[in-house]
């Protein structure tokens, strides 16, 4: 069974605050590692998709980054909006035929005003 | 771009009941679509992979015969949960990929319905 865990599982700032989750996976057998948001009574929805080494990716005030040998990505969000506030779910692929991946926990944010 | 829709978004059923899902690919070709499932403070479980035209690979643990995938075209997967019982209550989420050629299939992006709640009485 593929151990996927993203810390905090919550978290809560204030409005203007940068923040940071972690997501931790094997370091074997490493395809890609997946970035979703998830607002409540939404779809999920597609951050990032990283695939190497020292990767950074950027989206807005949103950025990733990812060590495969050590296996952890981080998550940044640089002056937390409360439309930031949903759940951030990380998700590792391995070299399945199909791209099935496993999914953390995810990381509860919540922005307040 | 990439919209996939699930119906219904949440269904109260008798116990022995069957249920039907429905994960829809509105503006891609989807030749694989994921079933997951999700109980309450634990991650998304995938449940099983389904490809246009032949049957679904199920994951350790999930009863086959219980959670019946049909996939029948590139934009439309169902899950049937058979005889569903109180235990079945979860939400049941899918996912579409939008394959690219010569692409790996772990680096594509999966697209997700937003959920059914069942609620089995």
């Amino acid at each position: 069974i593929l151990n996927v865990e993203q810390s905090p599982q919550s978290l809560h700032v204030q409005e203007g605050d940068s923040t940071n989750f972690t997501c931790s996976f094997p370091s074997s057998n490493f395809y890609a590692l997946h970035w979703y948001r998830w607002e409540t009574a939404k779809s999920p929805e597609a951050l990032f998709v990283m695939t190497l080494n020292g990767d950074e990716k950027k989206k807005g005030r949103i950025s990733a980054t990812l060590n495969t040998k050590e296996g952890y990505s981080y998550l940044y969000i640089k002056g937390s909006q409360p439309e930031d506030s949903a759940t951030y779910l990380c998700a590792f692929g391995g070299g399945t035929s199909y791209g099935k991946l496993t999914f953390g926990q995810g990381t509860i944010l919540t922005v307040h005003p | 771009g990439a919209v996939v829709s699930q119906h219904p978004s949440r269904v109260i059923c008798k116990s022995g009941t069957s249920v039907k899902i429905e994960c829809r690919s509105l503006d891609f070709q989807a030749t694989t679509m994921f079933w997951y499932r999700q109980f309450p403070k634990q991650s998304l479980m995938l449940m099983a992979t389904s490809n246009e035209g032949s049957k679904a690979t199920y994951e350790q643990g999930v009863e086959k015969d219980k959670f019946l995938i049909n996939h029948a075209s590139l934009t439309l997967s169902t899950l049937t949960v058979t005889s569903a019982h109180p235990e079945d209550s979860s939400f049941y989420i899918c996912s579409a990929r939008d394959p690219s050629p010569g692409g790996n299939a772990a680096q594509e992006t999966q697209y997700f319905g937003p959920g059914t709640r069942l609620l089995v009485l």
